[in-house]
């Protein structure tokens, strides 16, 4: 089965640390999507690319949070300065325009 | 702000129970309503994609129903087994190709 590719599984790190988040979508999406994890929000979206254009980012901190598409098979997401506020898991998904959603396993960042 | 809310919050149940949960949107502004299991420590799963008032579908035990005149979905898990426990999560596409708004899910336990 196709999947989507995210790395590391988990990071720790300290605090002020620059954090890079992966994600390889699967062949032939042209949606990625950047979604993060919290107790209260749920799925909470952070930034949402089609054809590898950036279409809405308005979910992120942008002080510290970038998310970029160097190419159709890599989508990353950074953080930098990294605070322990930003401790989650961080999805990424892809999928086409009008379908589904499929989602990677999730980084879990922890920041201390 | 779009609202997509999911109740009951949390929801507990017998194995062989049936049990039903609810998704309200706007009204206005509809191209599709998704669904997804989510389960503890894993990433969310597509379950159903739904356009059609009036429609209904089904993936073994369960099965959703979509109201968007009146802004509704329904998901029907039909004789509850402990392995359906999980985060169920809707999400309403607004427009052909936009981001997926998602509710904040239910949380069904299913006790054996």
């Amino acid at each position: 089965d196709a999947r989507v590719t995210q790395t590391p599984r988990h990071k720790v790190t300290e605090m002020g640390q620059e954090v890079t988040m992966r994600c390889q979508p699967i062949l032939g999406h042209n949606t990625v999507f950047w979604y993060r994890q919290t107790m209260m929000q749920g799925l909470e979206l952070l930034a949402y690319f089609r054809n590898r254009a950036p279409l809405d980012d308005s979910g992120m901190p942008k002080d510290r949070f970038s998310a970029e598409m160097p190419d159709a098979t890599l989508a990353t997401l950074k953080i930098q300065p990294s605070e322990p506020r930003d401790s989650a898991v961080y999805f990424c998904a892809s999928g086409l325009v009008h379908g589904s959603h499929t989602f990677g396993s999730g980084t879990r960042l922890t920041v201390v | 702000i779009l609202n997509v809310e999911q109740s009951p919050q949390s929801l507990h149940v017998q194995e062989g129970d049936s049990t039903n949960f609810t998704c309200s949107f706007p009204s206005s502004n509809f191209y599709a309503l998704h669904w997804y299991r989510w389960e503890t420590a894993k990433s969310p799963e597509a379950l159903f994609v739904m356009t059609l008032n009036g429609d209904e579908k089904k993936k073994g035990r369960i099965s959703a129903t979509l109201n968007t005149k009146e802004g509704y979905s329904y998901l029907y898990i039909k004789g509850s087994q402990p392995e359906d426990s999980a985060t169920y999560l809707c999400a309403l596409r607004e427009t052909s190709g936009s981001r997926l708004t998602f509710g904040e899910g239910t949380q069904l336990t299913v006790n054996p």
